[in-house]
């Protein structure tokens, strides 16, 4: 089975630019997880869904970041306009209902903004 | 509120070497505890976890068991291999409310294992 996948793998975009970063959960699960990872504030949550639908995201840094699910099986994380201390490393992972403790993490997608 | 502490690194070991990676939590109630381990270059993989006091979770060789009584569930292995370097993270999370199914994940602990 293929795993939670995210695209791309790599973004590097200048300052003031706008970046949409992808995911496909896990076939089957209800909940969508996006972090955050950088050097100096580790692993950060910044927004979860329950089938299709945002819980909590109090994570979210500030208004330039938004998130949508509008399905089941795809999700996307934006920033607009970015900016070079949004540089970091972004994880989507997926959870089923039945072990929702237990999270599945993609490959992650490496942001620059220069 | 809820939080996990674990020890700073990085940890640099020799091969067959015995790792103890400590991690203490603060939270209410019964949360279930985890250890993930991300590989360079990958997202976090569930390396095992305990969901009850005196659970221990074992997986490829790690241990780590949920003592209530310390709030810590350290892992633990008895002979490191080269391939095990990776950063390791410890996370809890509740089995109640709202916040349900979210993961609350330490800092992490970079371990290296030398030849």
């Amino acid at each position: 089975d293929a795993g939670v996948i995210q695209s791309p793998r790599h973004e590097v975009t200048e300052m003031g630019q706008e970046v949409t970063l992808r995911c496909k959960p896990i076939s089957g699960h209800n909940s969508l997880f996006w972090y955050r990872q950088t050097m100096m504030r580790g692993l950060e949550l910044l927004i979860y869904f329950n089938n299709n639908v945002p819980i909590d995201d109090s994570g979210m840094p500030e208004d330039r970041f938004s998130a949508k699910m509008p399905n089941a099986s795809f999700s996307t994380l934006k920033i607009q306009p970015s900016e070079p201390r949004d540089s970091a490393v972004y994880f989507c992972a997926s959870s089923p209902r039945q072990s929702y403790n237990e999270q599945f993490f993609g490959p992650g997608t490496r942001l620059t903004v220069l | 509120g809820n939080s996990v502490t674990q020890m700073e690194g990085p940890v640099t070991l020799s091969e067959e070497a015995f790792l103890t990676i400590n991690c203490t939590y603060t939270a209410t109630g019964y949360p279930s505890l985890f250890w993930y381990v991300q590989y360079p270059g990958e997202g976090l993989q569930l390396l095992l976890k305990a969901t009850k006091a005196d659970d221990k979770g074992s997986n490829k060789g790690f241990e780590a068991t949920y003592r209530k009584e310390t709030t810590s569930f350290h892992l633990e292995k008895g002979s490191v291999q080269v391939s095990d370097s990776a950063v390791y993270f410890c996370a809890l999370s509740q089995n109640y409310g709202g916040s349900q199914g979210n993961l609350i994940f330490g800092k992490g602990t970079k371990l290296s294992v030398k030849p």
